[in-house]
C-alpha cells in the first residue's frame, strides 16, 4: 500500500510567488493533517481535515495560508504570496478516524520550502 | 505550538548500549505517542500509548506513561547504528485529533 505522497519534494522560489503544496493521503484515511517544521519552532500543526472538511485551522499563520481538500484523495496547501519566513518543511499525515482516536498517523517524506 | 520539553535534546551512545528519552506534557490527553525522524525524511510511527495505560512495549522499545507527572520515557535497549535519528513524542489532547509534539531528541549510536 502506498504512502502519503507529497509534491514537490522541494520547492525554491522567490518571495512573493504563490506557492502551492500537494498531498495524496493513503486511501481509506479520513483524517488529513498538515503541519510545519522548522528549527526555531520545531513541529506545529497548521490545520487538519475529517472527510474532507476543516475542523480546525487555528494553526494557520495568517491570511496568506490556505488549505483545500477537494476529494478524498487529495489536498492542497497554498501560500500566497510567500515570504521568507515561510521557508520549512511542510508535513502531511493522515490517520484512519474511524477506529476511534488511538491511531497512529502516516507522515509523507515533506516539502522542502526554500522562499528567497 | 510545542506541548513541553524532551530531555535530553541530545544523546550519543556507543552501540549495544540503551538509550533513554524523556517527554513532558500540560495537558489532559488521550494517547502519547513517539515517532522517529531519520535525516531528510518524514515522521515514522513507533508506538503509541493510552492515558489508561502505564508502561508498554514493542521489540526494544519500551515506552512508561505517568499522567500524575505528565511524562514519558522511551527506552530503546541494546541499540544499534540503525537507531541514529531524532526522537519525538506527540501528545493527542482529549477531543482532538491532531498531534501536539515534544522539540525532540537526537540519538547518535556510534557503532
Amino acid at each position: 500500500d502506498a504512502g502519503v505522497i507529497q509534491s514537490p519534494r522541494h520547492e525554491v522560489t522567490e518571495m512573493g510567488q504563490e506557492v502551492t503544496l500537494r498531498c495524496k493521503p493513503i486511501s481509506g484515511h479520513d483524517y488529513l493533517f498538515w503541519y510545519r517544521q522548522t528549527m526555531m519552532r520545531g513541529l506545529e500543526l497548521l490545520i487538519y481535515f475529517n472527510n474532507n472538511v476543516p475542523i480546525d485551522d487555528s494553526g494557520m499563520p495568517e491570511d496568506r495560508f490556505s488549505a483545500k481538500m477537494p476529494n478524498a484523495s487529495f489536498s492542497t496547501l497554498k501560500i500566497q504570496p510567500s515570504e521568507p519566513r515561510d521557508s520549512a518543511v511542510y508535513f502531511c499525515a493522515t490517520s484512519d478516524g474511524e477506529k476511534g482516536p488511538n491511531q497512529p498517523q502516516h507522515f509523507g517524506d515533506g516539502t522542502r520550502l526554500s522562499i528567497l | 505550538s510545542q506541548q513541553g520539553e524532551e530531555d535530553p535534546q541530545a544523546l550519543s551512545i556507543q552501540e549495544g548500549e540503551n538509550a533513554t528519552m524523556n517527554c513532558s506534557y500540560k495537558t489532559s490527553i488521550n494517547n502519547l505517542q513517539w515517532y522517529r525522524q531519520n535525516s531528510g525524511r518524514g515522521l515514522v510511527h513507533l508506538i503509541l500509548i493510552r492515558s489508561n495505560e502505564r508502561e508498554k512495549h514493542s521489540g526494544r522499545l519500551r515506552v512508561t506513561l505517568d499522567t500524575s507527572k505528565k511524562s514519558s520515557s522511551l527506552l530503546i535497549t541494546a541499540s544499534r547504528a540503525a537507531d541514529t535519528a531524532s526522537y519525538f513524542c506527540a501528545t493527542m489532547d482529549t477531543g482532538r485529533r491532531a498531534l501536539t509534539f515534544g522539540s525532540g531528541t537526537r540519538l547518535q549510536v556510534q557503532p
